[in-house]
């Protein structure tokens, strides 16, 4: 089973509101990733995750804060966005964050910032 | 350079015609390949990995790897109008903790 889910599956808020995104693993996988995607273009990494340890934050702004609260879960706390900020926001997961592991993704949450 | 390039697309092929989509890098630490499928509205799924050079069938996909030209394919033989999707080609590069490096997509319309 390669299932990563996420919830909501589509979320409208306003720009003084705070949000969360969701994504569960059941595989035991120990790396997740949050990523975000604007139309026609491809998912642009925005965190890595190894064993709950944050490991790669691609100089995401801070109104995006995410946490690792055990190897299954993953959350994306979400605080003051622009509208720029709408777009598919990705969850995905892998064996570990070796070269050859695949990444999963999760059927994504589509966030709308009004 | 692009550190990951795909045909600018979009390609259309005709039903049970073989649709070629191409994938070159730029960074020779890369490791592994992989390409997705996204339709429209919907994540990524998974169709192929391949990490050393040659051929890998599963079904009607066949991936090509040469690492030398830093070139990556991907053939889908008997084209049907469901696989109409874009297809992400994703590379893995050694020692970057995980980080996939995707190409802008090949957008392809099978038509019947």
């Amino acid at each position: 089973d390669t299932e990563v889910t996420q919830t909501p599956k589509h979320l409208v808020m306003g720009m003084t509101n705070k949000k969360s995104l969701k994504c569960e693993q059941h595989m035991g996988h120990r790396a997740m990733y949050w990523y975000k995607q604007k139309a026609k273009k491809p998912p642009e990494l925005m965190f890595v995750y190894s064993y709950e340890k944050l490991s790669i934050n691609e100089s995401v702004p801070s109104r995006f804060s995410p946490e690792c609260p055990n190897s299954s879960l993953l959350n994306l706390h979400l605080h003051a966005l622009q509208p720029e900020d709408s777009a598919l926001y990705l969850c995905a997961s892998s064996q570990d964050r070796e070269g050859t592991d695949t990444q999963y993704f999760g059927p994504g949450t589509r966030l709308t910032v009004l | 350079q692009k550190e990951v390039e795909q045909n600018s697309g979009p390609l259309s092929v005709p039903e049970g015609a073989i649709a070629s989509l191409n994938c070159t890098y730029s960074d020779r630490g890369s490791q592994s390949f992989f390409w997705y499928r996204q339709y429209s509205g919907k994540s990524p799924e998974l169709i192929m990995s391949i990490y050393s050079n040659g051929d890998k069938e599963d079904g009607r996909f066949t991936a090509q790897l040469n690492k030398a030209s830093q070139y990556v394919s991907l053939l889908i033989r008997d084209s049907q109008p469901s696989d109409s999707a874009t297809y992400l080609c994703a590379v893995n590069i050694y020692n970057q903790g995980g980080k996939l490096i995707f190409g802008q997509g090949t957008e392809l319309s099978v038509k019947p």
